[in-house]
């Protein structure tokens, strides 16, 4: 069981909108930035937003996160099918001394 | 460009050492960040496991730790993990990676290939 909680799946058709959600606590979200990673089968995990909602460059602007207090949430605009992956949450956890990571949502593309 | 190559065994025989090693190129690990490993077991979410800091302290996840030694060699500027008396439940994909610490401690930023190891009976 992860210390960071995030539903198991996500769907959405072509040109939806999708938000995955990503809910912790005051020793990791509430006091830390929230990352996102993007994970494909087979492949090193992507970064796609850092510190709460800014993107790396080469990240599309459909892409987007936030954060309030210990809770966070990536938003997916304009859903395409090459977004289904795995997404997953990440945050400096004060009591490990280490990063803690989301259980990780699977995005289906119907 | 900062690369993380990691090496080691794929198949590990329930009760021996898994032994993996992320070598680095492009930036000296003794200059900054923190060094990691990760891991995915089949089905479930990544878990951290253990990181080194450029000046050598150690940290580990309190759910492995006993089992777990994490080792850099600068001069080879490479970091190395090792889990004692392993289970099937350390069968996972192991992964590598740079992070920071504190804020930036969730940016995961330059990660290796990733290596599937299986600890067999």
């Amino acid at each position: 069981q992860s210390v960071v909680s995030q539903p198991a799946s996500a769907s959405g058709t072509p040109g939806q909108r999708v938000i995955i959600s990503c809910s912790g606590s005051s020793s990791n979200i509430g006091d830390n930035f929230v990352y996102w990673y993007q994970h494909l089968p087979g492949m090193s995990p992507k970064l796609l937003i850092f510190r709460n909602s800014q993107r790396p460059s080469g990240v599309p602007d459909r892409f987007s996160g936030s954060k309030s207090g210990t809770s966070a949430s990536l938003a997916i605009s304009g859903l395409r099918s090459e977004d289904e992956a795995e997404y997953f949450c990440a945050a400096w956890d004060g009591r490990l001394s280490g990063p803690v990571f989301g259980g990780g949502t699977k995005l289906i593309v119907l | 460009q900062v690369q993380l190559q990691q090496s080691g065994p794929r198949l590990v025989t329930s009760s021996d050492t898994l032994s993996l090693t992320c070598t680095v190129s492009g930036y000296s690990i003794s200059s900054g960040y923190y060094w990691g490993w990760v891991r995915q077991p089949p089905g479930r979410g990544l878990e951290w496991i253990a990181s080194i800091t450029d000046s050598g302290k150690t940290y580990y996840n309190p759910s492995l730790r006993g089992r777990v030694t994490i080792s850099a060699d600068t001069s080879k500027n490479q970091f190395s993990l090792k889990v004692d008396s392993v289970t099937a439940a350390d069968t996972a994909v192991y992964y590598c990676a740079r992070h920071g610490s504190g804020w930036t401690g969730g940016q995961l930023d330059v990660w290796g290939q990733g290596t599937m190891v299986t600890v067999s009976s």
